[in-house]
């Protein structure tokens, strides 16, 4: 069975400084994995998804991720916080495509941004 | 705006009754999944129904059911309600492509019971 583990309940940085949040997976196949933002009183919505193509992914928002396969790594990035970007972050696993694909999520971390 | 509707937004309601939720995918979207969001247990998966058919179970309690009906809308049914149940419960849906495909989430239903 596939699972993420994310660091950490809580980051807190500065606005203009870089956002480092760390997701490390497991899983038996090559793994599909997502970052997924929740803000306040809102559904999730996708940041990024990496599904075996590049290594280095960018989403929305300035995100960026990179898989390390060595490392079972996931972790995501922006170089400049800014206020907007608070708000709670999982990460996500899929061992599978197609009509049977489920995604197993972290328990989320939330970021704050300081002015 | 993700396309996906539930309702109702909250509920407020007493233990041991029942509830049911609603939702209603994105245009389009076969697939519909539950899960389930409180703060001890974070963002569990509970149930995938694809075209009318149950494809995936995960943490869903027997007191809990769901089904996905012809016009492709999913309902929800939790009974015999405890007040560990109070969370919020997200519906996903998302299309069926070869590759995996991205989940487009609602604003969730919160269920508080007293």
């Amino acid at each position: 069975a596939q699972s993420v583990t994310q660091l950490g309940s809580h980051v807190s940085v500065s606005e203009g400084a870089l956002v480092l949040l760390r997701c490390n997976y497991s899983s038996s196949v090559p793994p599909y994995l997502f970052w997924y933002v929740q803000y306040p009183n809102q559904g999730l919505q996708l940041l990024l998804k990496y599904t075996s193509a590049a290594t280095l992914v960018k989403g929305i928002n300035g995100f960026e991720a990179e898989f390390k396969k060595s490392e079972t790594s996931f972790h995501l990035t922006k170089p400049s916080a800014h206020m907007s970007d608070a708000a709670e972050y999982f990460c996500a696993v899929s061992d599978r495509a197609g009509a049977n694909s489920k995604l197993t999520f972290g328990k989320g971390i939330t970021l704050s941004v300081r002015p | 705006d993700s396309g996906v509707t539930q309702t109702p937004k909250h509920l407020i309601t007493a233990t041991g009754q029942r509830v049911t939720l609603r939702c209603s995918p994105r245009s389009g979207d076969l697939s519909v999944y539950w899960y389930q969001q409180s703060l001890d247990q974070g963002l569990q998966f509970l149930i995938q129904y694809y075209n009318g058919e149950e494809r995936a179970k995960g943490n869903i309690l027997e007191r809990f059911s769901a089904q996905q009906f012809p016009d492709l809308h999913s309902e929800l049914n939790l009974s015999s309600l405890e007040l560990g149940d109070s969370a919020l419960y997200f519906c996903a849906s998302s299309v069926v492509v070869l590759e995996a495909g991205e989940l487009f989430f609602g604003e969730g239903s919160r269920l508080t019971v007293l």
